[in-house]
């Protein structure tokens, strides 16, 4: 089955600053890249996400990019603000089934 | 739409007890997933649902769970008996159509096994 790795685990970075955090993924029909935000205590939400047809996308602060060939994808949070602390779960998709990535625990500094 | 609904939100059992949890998904969507949370495994998926047929249970880990579908509107996950391990945050999520974007996920049933 599809094997979803996400570095780093925890991270720590000023405001301001920017954060990134990167993902691998091991099935090669995978088509589907999204990205959840969970705040503590909540459920996660869908925060951005990247089809494989696409490079690069972005949101305002956010954006995702693909390299499909190398199976990797990205999260890069630009201008962080303490209200991006939280745990950032990457995933991929593929035969309908979503794997989720082991997380990562963000936290902003003010 | 008030989003996917679940019931109890937190739960609290004795070792042995049976413990059911239950999701309402989204009204038109057709996909419900039952995601399970712990600190050591992150989000596993356990089973999902397409059309209210079970169409991939591989991530139940054993005979004492089992989930249904009886309608469009209404999922249960159940585990019996239930042991200390299984103590975890239990997820359902729905989505339009799987393999087709967003999971919209409920706030979760908190499940502490004594």
């Amino acid at each position: 089955g599809e094997n979803v790795e996400q570095h780093p685990s925890t991270l720590s970075v000023q405001e301001g600053d920017s954060a990134v955090i990167k993902c691998t993924y091991s099935d090669s029909a995978s088509n589907y890249f999204p990205w959840y935000k969970q705040e503590l205590g909540k459920r996660p939400q869908l925060i951005i996400d990247i089809r494989s047809n696409v490079g690069e996308k972005k949101d305002q602060r956010i954006a995702v990019t693909l390299n499909k060939t190398a199976k990797h994808f990205s999260l890069h949070i630009t201008e962080t603000q303490p209200e991006d602390s939280a745990v950032y779960f990457c995933a991929s998709e593929g035969y309908q089934k979503v794997t989720f990535g082991t997380g990562t625990k963000l936290q902003v500094i003010p | 739409d008030a989003g996917v609904i679940q019931s109890p939100r937190h739960e609290v059992t004795e070792m042995g007890q049976e413990v059911t949890l239950r999701c309402k998904p989204i009204s038109g969507h057709n996909s419900l997933f039952w995601y399970r949370q712990t600190m050591m495994r992150g989000l596993e998926l356990l089973i999902y649902f397409n059309n209210n047929v079970p169409i991939d249970d591989s991530g139940m880990p054993e005979d004492r769970f089992s989930a249904k579908m009886p309608n469009a509107s209404f999922s249960t996950l159940k585990i019996q008996p239930s042991e200390p391990r299984d103590s975890a945050v239990y997820f359902c999520a729905s989505s339009p159509l799987a393999g087709r974007g967003e999971l919209f996920f409920g706030e979760g049933s908190r499940l502490t096994v004594l």
